[in-house]
């Protein structure tokens, strides 16, 4: 079956960037969205088509597509910025969703 | 606001089934469909199908066909998924998902841009 692969963890300071990557073989044919998720809570979409930000969504997030890897940029990370960070797209022929491992971001 | 109100958490036996409901309001429930994504204990999501509130069409995953049922109650804008056959690695917290369709780039594409807070479900002998 279709995998996302995803860095485990992520650490970075207050103020500085976060990039987190995510992995797949299908990605320059499907789109790629990225979810936020801090614990017990659901998880809130933070990117989708690869690049669009949703409304109410801090402008410090970011994603960009090259080939067979998308990555989430957190520009300017925020305490509040921790939290579970997963991407999630479709297999090649957009039948069947899947998502990445997810990443731990940590803010030090 | 567009919210999703999902059922309470439930503990079910080995074999027995559970049907979690997912109520919408706030938007016109048959313009979009309705997604299911779970998540085991320390474990990360995990999809599991979805279903259009329009026509009822549905597409599952494949490691849950012939176990799963996805349905939708337009006249109360609520929409289920029913597992059967409960096994102890189905214990996950169940969440339901607005399912956006969208066009750009002369395709479509899909999208979960709102969630409800998940049902527990716990299988345990």
């Amino acid at each position: 079956s279709y995998e996302l692969t995803q860095p485990p963890s992520v650490s970075v300071s207050p103020g500085q960037t976060a990039r987190i990557t995510c992995s797949g073989d299908a990605l320059p044919k499907q789109y790629a969205y990225w979810y936020q998720q801090k614990p017990g809570q659901a998880p809130v979409l933070v990117i989708y088509k690869d690049s669009e930000r949703p409304s109410g969504i801090p402008e410090r997030f970011s994603g960009s597509s090259s080939g067979t890897t998308v990555t989430l940029t957190i520009s300017g990370v925020q305490a509040e910025d921790e939290a579970d960070y997963y991407c999630q797209s479709a297999d090649s022929s957009g039948t069947y969703g899947v998502f990445g491992g997810g990443t731990k971001l940590t803010v030090l | 606001q567009v919210q999703l109100v999902q059922s309470g958490a439930e503990v079910k036996k080995p074999g027995a089934s559970v049907k979690v409901s997912c109520k919408a309001s706030g938007y016109t429930f048959t313009s979009y469909g309705i997604s299911w994504v779970r998540q085991a204990p320390g474990q990360g999501l995990e999809w599991m199908g979805w279903i259009s509130a329009y026509n009822g069409n549905t597409n599952y995953a494949q490691k849950l066909q012939g176990r799963v049922t996805m349905t939708t109650d337009t006249s109360t804008s609520t929409a289920y998924m029913e597992l059967r056959s409960l096994r102890s690695d189905d214990t996950a917290v169940y969440y339901c998902a607005r399912r956006v369709r969208d066009y750009g780039d002369e395709t479509y594409y899909y999208y979960m841009d709102v969630w409800g807070k998940g049902t527990t479900v716990t299988v345990s002998s």
